[in-house]
């Protein structure tokens, strides 16, 4: 099956510093990647859907100016959160599908490992 | 987005079957219904879709309602693999957002 990574797995930050966090989709081009966030024993929650070349759009609540989404080619999105603070620290994880697959709901999605992020 | 009620737990015995129940009665008629399971500390998995008709693969099986507004995911012979939290998800037709719920933690016993 399609694989997707993410790096690093896991990072420990100092609060006001920034942390990159990428995600790859290893054997598959993806024009649409999600990113999502899970705080411990919740479910996940989606921040931001990214497009390829284009801006990320990004769900109500979710601050576009911290955290900064790029989309720079078909195999890799990159989530930066900016000036972290500890109620940053969660587990981040990258879902993205085939683009050769159906278009809409009529396909899966490949999720990554998931980036626990621990801010200090 | 259609809302979902899924039981929080539920328990079953390793090699036995499990099945998993998911209420979705505000689904439209071009929703997709989608399940994923999440084993600890790990991203989602997919495990099955399908729209108005049974689905199988080799993971698991998804019955489908007549009237759609109930499915049923089902793991033939549980393993303390499938041990995990299960998530059903309708998804509009033209859309590709997963709403995750809550879902159900499905433990599996020895």
């Amino acid at each position: 099956g399609a694989v997707v990574s993410q790096h690093p797995s896991w990072v420990i930050c100092k609060s006001g510093t920034s942390v990159k966090i990428e995600c790859r989709s290893l054997d598959f081009q993806a024009t649409t990647m999600f990113w999502y966030r899970q705080f411990p024993k919740q479910s996940l929650m989606l921040m931001a859907t990214s497009n390829e070349g284009s801006k990320a759009t990004y769900e109500q609540g979710v601050e576009k100016d911290k955290f900064l989404i790029n989309h720079a080619s078909l195999t890799l999105s990159t989530l930066t959160v900016t000036s972290a603070h500890p109620e940053d620290s969660s587990f981040y994880i990258c879902s993205a599908r085939d683009m050769r697959g159906a278009g809409g709901a009529n396909y899966e999605q490949y999720f990554g490992p998931g980036t626990r992020l621990t801010v200090t | 987005d259609a809302k979902t009620t899924q039981p929080n737990s539920m328990e079953s015995n390793e090699e036995e079957p499990v099945h998993l129940p998911c209420n979705h009665s505000t689904i439209s008629g071009t929703d997709y219904i989608h399940w994923y399971r999440q084993l600890p500390s790990q991203g989602p998995e997919y495990v099955i879709h399908g729209l108005t008709s049974n689905v199988n693969n080799r993971m698991a099986s998804l019955a489908i309602a007549e009237d759609r507004k109930s499915s049923t995911l089902i793991l033939h012979r549980a393993t303390l693999r499938d041990a995990a939290v299960y998530y059903c998800i309708p998804i509009q037709g033209g859309s590709e957002k997963l709403v995750f719920g809550k879902g159900t933690k499905l433990t599996v016993n020895p």
